[in-house]
């Protein structure tokens, strides 16, 4: 049962090199979610999707995009990396994104941008 | 908005003591609440959630919370701590978005426990 799958577990870029952060679910969950974890912040929600074929903006979106290319999958794009996108990146998904509904999240991405 | 706050940025206790993880939130209604554990290198594991049903809730390992509406506290418990409970906790209460609800994430607790 992998319910959540992200890849790469580790990555390091250049500055101002690209690459995308990939997520998968096998739940059938509508909604999907991308945060970023920092010392000492907590998580912050980068963007998410509330259903196949939506996404918006969360806290943190400047520098990052997405796709929701279908239901299963959730990708995060970096396309000109700063040192400050240096982070463990988290994807996450639910059932129908209900405020009691339980948010299950991946094993995390480290990345570090030099 | 809705928002938590965690006391603590970090908690030590003894192996066997009892663990006490504080969390108050803000908000104007009945929120749903949640405490999440991450171990060193880990993703996050729900361990319980409040949704306006019992106030007191139980979760996974021991862990218990008591919703307290009169306090806005959401303070997590465990009576006798374990060397494998040494891990990050979070507090989190959903947000409405557009078409969704997002978490919410308190800053973290780090619980730290001494053999």
């Amino acid at each position: 049962n992998a319910g959540v799958t992200q890849t790469p577990k580790f990555q390091v870029l250049k500055t101002g090199q690209s690459m995308t952060l990939q997520c998968a679910q096998d739940m059938n969950h509508n909604s999907m979610y991308w945060y970023r974890q920092d010392p000492g912040m907590g998580l912050r929600l980068i963007y998410y999707s509330a259903s196949e074929g939506t996404t918006d903006k969360g806290e943190v979106p400047n520098g990052y995009n997405v796709s929701r290319l279908n239901k299963r999958e959730f990708s995060l794009r970096l396309e000109s990396a700063a040192p400050s996108q240096t982070s463990v990146y988290f994807c996450a998904s639910s059932d129908t994104g209900a405020s009691g509904n339980t948010i299950y999240f991946g094993e995390g991405s480290w990345l570090t941008v030099v | 908005a809705q928002s938590v706050t965690q006391l603590d940025s970090h908690v030590s206790v003894s192996e066997g003591t009892p663990v006490l993880l504080r969390c108050n939130y803000s908000s104007s209604y009945s929120p749903s609440l949640f405490w999440y554990v991450q171990h060193p290198n880990k993703g996050l594991q729900l361990l319980l959630k409040y949704t306006s049903a019992a106030t007191l809730v139980k979760g996974i390992n021991g862990f218990e919370a008591e919703f307290k509406k009169s306090e806005t506290s959401f303070h997590l418990t465990k009576p006798s701590a374990h060397m494998s409970d040494a891990a990050e906790y979070f507090c989190v209460s959903p947000l409405k978005g557009a078409g969704s609800y997002q978490l919410t994430f308190g800053k973290g607790t780090k619980l730290s426990v001494i053999p």
